[in-house]
């Protein structure tokens, strides 16, 4: 799988807009980019994964550069229960690995 | 749905003694994952099936890790003898075939090794 760089830590106010940027200058044409994050003494939970064009959900949004080397996650308004490690991920689409590869990912603070 | 089950939810035992960690998958799904999360190593795979059959066993620290998936609906992840340093938070995850990349995570076994 390809790898992805992201920031360790970001910092954020309750009730704004959070981006989380995500570097994957490798990534092949058949990778799809996953978010998950993982909470204060939880599992990982999913976020949101896409292919090339921007994608919504109830939790969040997925920007995808043009060129596909980078991503954002977008939580529209911040809340105290989105602090979390918020990991980027690549997975080969119909490749033969079941797994997923964690980086380290980015630790948000959200302050009230 | 229930989502994954995983018990116990914490285990604290002797270094030498036998641990069983228990998974039950969210039904219908067709692959089952088990990873370990340290602070010096973050999450990592240990073992996945599909199937109920083992398809990439090569995370498994050492032979004293074990796991088997007896049916569609339970797993299990033995260490035997445990030593401190497999002190870690074990995860189990499922997934379907058609979304392996969008799996679900249990709440986690907490293992300490005295």
């Amino acid at each position: 799988d390809a790898k992805t760089t992201q920031p360790n830590s970001m910092e954020s106010n309750e009730e704004e807009p959070v981006h989380l940027p995500c570097n994957h200058s490798t990534i092949s044409g058949t990778d799809y980019i996953h978010w998950y994050r993982q909470l204060p003494s939880q599992g990982p939970e999913y976020v949101i994964h896409g292919l090339t064009s921007n994608v919504n959900n109830r939790m969040a949004s997925l920007a995808i550069a043009e060129d596909r080397k980078s991503s954002t996650l977008i939580l529209h308004r911040a809340t105290l229960r989105d602090a979390a490690v918020y990991y980027c991920i690549l997975r080969e689409y119909g490749g033969s690995q079941g797994n997923l590869i964690f980086g380290k990912g980015t630790k948000l603070s959200v302050k009230p | 749905d229930a989502g994954v089950i995983q018990s116990p939810r914490h285990e604290v035992t002797e270094m030498g003694q036998e641990v069983t960690l228990r998974c039950k998958p969210i039904s219908g799904h067709d692959y089952l994952f088990w990873y370990r999360q340290t602070m010096m190593r973050g999450l990592e795979l240990l073992i996945y099936f599909n199937n109920n059959v083992p398809i990439d066993d090569s995370g498994m620290p050492e032979d004293r890790f074990s796991a088997k998936m007896p049916n569609a609906s339970f797993s299990t992840l033995k260490i035997q003898p445990s030593e401190p340093r497999d002190s870690a938070v074990y995860f189990c995850a499922s997934s379907l075939a058609v979304a392996r990349g969008t799996q679900y995570f249990g709440p986690g076994t907490r293992l300490l090794v005295l």
